[in-house]
């Protein structure tokens, strides 16, 4: 079944303490992308990556990394998280450089306390 | 820069009732723009989408055509269903080919 999977779906940190969530892809898509969902904000885009070693900044990529070593895999990474980084992220993923329909993980909840 | 207004929801319908949700956006250019759907606890889904004035896209029984004289591309639905309880992004394609999103509305149907 093709998909975007993320882990974990829900966590809950305390401020300082690095995480990482995973996000995998099987459809041989060139394009991903991360974002964040709040609430009256709609999603704003973290950080994309047009393909393999390639990622560059969105809107709001102050306090998070990215990388992209294998196609398939782009993983978040919160090297400090905040308060304010407590959001729903998505991962998605498109066939080529955003110019295709995206599919979307299923979202994972970060809580910073 | 580009962006997107929706309508604030949420949005509380019954059943069979006739469904508009507003979206207006502002661009340079002609970007395509798109209706995302998202159920509870899942990601988004594509709904439809309109790569061009006057085009209309269409799905599960929803509608929304691309108006450029007024910068709009509200979504329709003739007769909506409990199961259509959602929240629903109208969002842009910008020249960059990078969405810009609307805050989304969530609708609430109740039988």
């Amino acid at each position: 079944e093709a998909q975007v999977t993320q882990n974990p779906r829900y966590l809950i940190t305390v401020t300082g303490k690095k995480l990482t969530v995973t996000c995998s892809q099987n459809m041989n898509h060139e394009y991903m992308s991360w974002y964040r969902q709040d609430p009256g904000l709609g999603l704003r885009q973290i950080y994309y990556s047009m393909n393999v070693e390639v990622t560059d900044k969105g809107d709001v990529p102050e306090g998070y990394k990215v990388s992209r070593k294998e196609k398939r895999n782009f993983p978040l990474i919160l090297e400090s998280p905040s308060p304010n980084q407590t959001s729903l992220y998505f991962c998605a993923s498109s066939m080529r450089t955003g110019r295709d329909e995206q599919f979307f993980g299923p979202g994972t909840r970060l809580t910073v306390l | 820069g580009d962006s997107v207004t929706q309508m604030e929801g949420p949005v509380t319908l019954s059943e069979e009732a006739f469904l508009t949700i507003n979206c207006t956006y502002t661009a340079t250019g002609y970007p395509s723009l798109f209706w995302y759907v998202q159920y509870p606890g899942e990601g988004l889904q594509l709904l439809l989408k309109a790569t061009k004035a006057d085009d209309k896209g269409s799905n599960k029984g929803f509608e929304a055509t691309y108006r450029k004289e007024t910068t709009s591309f509200h979504l329709e639905k003739g007769s909506v269903q409990v199961s259509d309880s959602a929240v629903y992004f109208c969002a842009l394609r910008d020249s960059n080919y990078q969405l810009i999103w609307g805050a989304g509305t969530k609708l609430i149907i109740k039988p």
